[in-house]
Formats: C-alpha cells, sequence, structure tokens
C-alpha cells in the first residue's frame, strides 16, 4: 500500500504557542487530503477535507482560523494548530486518497501526532 | 446521510478462537465498505475492502468480511484469533453521492484476544 509520513509522532507545547504538524505522501500524488481528530477511546472525527492547490473545506464545528491547513503541493500537506489550549490536546491522523487511482479506493493513513498542551 | 454503527465496544475472544467484529452500515445507493485497524498511538492500517463483486471479501492478516446487503451488514471475521490481533478496529463507509468522497467511520471495537 501507499505510504504517508507523518511527523511528529509526539509533541509537547505551552498554552498559546503554535504547533505545525507535517503529512508527506512518499510514493504517490495525494490530490485530495483529509484531516481527523481523534480523542480517546472515540472514534475519528474530519475536519478538514482539502484538494491541492485549493483551500481547505472544513466539517460544521471546526475552526477554520485555528486549524490552519496548507496542501500546496501533491506530496506534502500541513496543520497548523494555532494559538494551541489544553482542549486542544488530542490525536491528529491526516489521511490521502491516491489521486491517478479509481474513486473507490482505501484512504491512507499518517502515523498519527499525539499533541499535548500544557 | 451515511452512518456506521459498531455495536460492540469491546469483543473479547481467546487466542485461537473464531472472532466476529460486527458493523452495519446505512447509505444512499451501493456503499464502499472498509476495515480499519488501529494499534495504540499509530495511525489507522487498511485491512480490507467491499466495493463490488463476492459479498465475502478477504483481506491483510487473515481477516475477511462478509458483506450482507439484506441486512446492510460488513462483519469482520477471522477464523483463528491471535493475541497480536489485539487492536482498535474501524469500519468505514463511502457513499457514492458524497461529493469529497469522505469516508464516515464507526465509533470502534476494541478486540482484546487473550492467551
Amino acid at each position: 500500500g501507499a505510504v504517508v509520513s507523518q511527523h511528529p509522532s509526539r509533541v509537547i507545547c505551552k498554552s498559546g504557542t503554535s504547533v505545525k504538524i507535517e503529512c508527506r505522501s512518499l510514493d504517490f500524488q495525494a490530490t485530495t487530503m483529509f484531516w481527523y481528530r481523534q480523542f480517546p477511546k472515540q472514534s475519528l472525527m474530519l475536519m478538514a477535507t482539502s484538494n491541492e492547490g485549493s483551500k481547505a473545506t472544513y466539517e460544521q464545528g471546526v475552526e477554520k482560523d485555528k486549524f490552519l491547513i496548507n496542501h500546496a503541493s501533491l506530496t506534502l500537506s500541513t496543520l497548523t494548530v494555532t494559538s494551541a489550549h489544553p482542549e486542544d490536546s488530542s490525536f491528529y491522523i491526516c489521511s490521502y486518497r491516491d489521486g491517478a487511482r479509481e474513486k473507490n479506493t482505501e484512504a491512507f493513513f499518517g502515523q498519527g501526532t499525539r499533541l499535548t498542551v500544557v | 446521510a451515511q452512518s456506521v454503527a459498531q455495536p460492540e465496544d469491546q469483543v473479547n475472544v481467546a487466542e485461537g478462537n473464531p472472532l466476529t467484529v460486527k458493523c452495519t452500515y446505512s447509505v444512499s445507493g451501493n456503499p464502499y465498505l472498509f476495515w480499519y485497524v488501529q494499534y495504540p498511538n499509530r495511525g489507522l492500517q487498511f485491512l480490507l475492502k467491499y466495493i463490488t463483486g463476492d459479498n465475502l471479501v478477504k483481506g491483510s492478516y487473515g481477516f475477511e468480511a462478509e458483506f450482507n446487503k439484506s441486512q446492510t451488514s460488513f462483519h469482520l471475521k477471522k477464523p483463528s484469533a491471535l493475541v497480536s490481533d489485539s487492536a482498535l478496529y474501524f469500519c468505514a463507509v463511502r457513499g457514492l453521492n458524497t461529493g469529497f468522497q469522505k469516508l464516515v467511520f464507526g465509533t470502534g471495537t476494541r478486540l482484546l484476544v487473550s492467551p
């Protein structure tokens, strides 16, 4: 399957600072990208969807100014949590779909980032 | 709107016994169905998918799933469980009508295989 590299795997930051999470597709072109947030013992909550070169589309209730998504190339996407607060502590996961393949293909996920805001 | 239900928070099974993790779905039109596994502090790994064709789908690590259209179910199965199968399992559905081809996940089922 396709390889998606996400880092950092863990980050601890002080309240009020910003944190950038990177997600790279290593062996395919990622035209569509999804960012998820996962709370403990809960399912994945889709935060936003973006296409390369376009603005992200955010799900209802997700603050676009707080969670900045940049999908500048077919191999790199970033999520920046701005002015982080303890309630932003969570597990963030990126996901790509291979744009060159059929629509019914599975998505590929990064390893996830555990963010802890203190 | 599409949705997925995983009715069991946790499934316990002894090593060597068969296991089943349940999933039912709701979607307009024909569904694309997926199973993913998640190990602690890791992303999701793809196990198998149903798009069309045979109702019994075989996937990674000896897992299989049976698509049942009349019951709108897609239960995950394995004939003989291993301790290493202990993880969190997610069922997901993608409907043909969703603009972004979004995956909708169930709440997850924790599988615990005892030695």
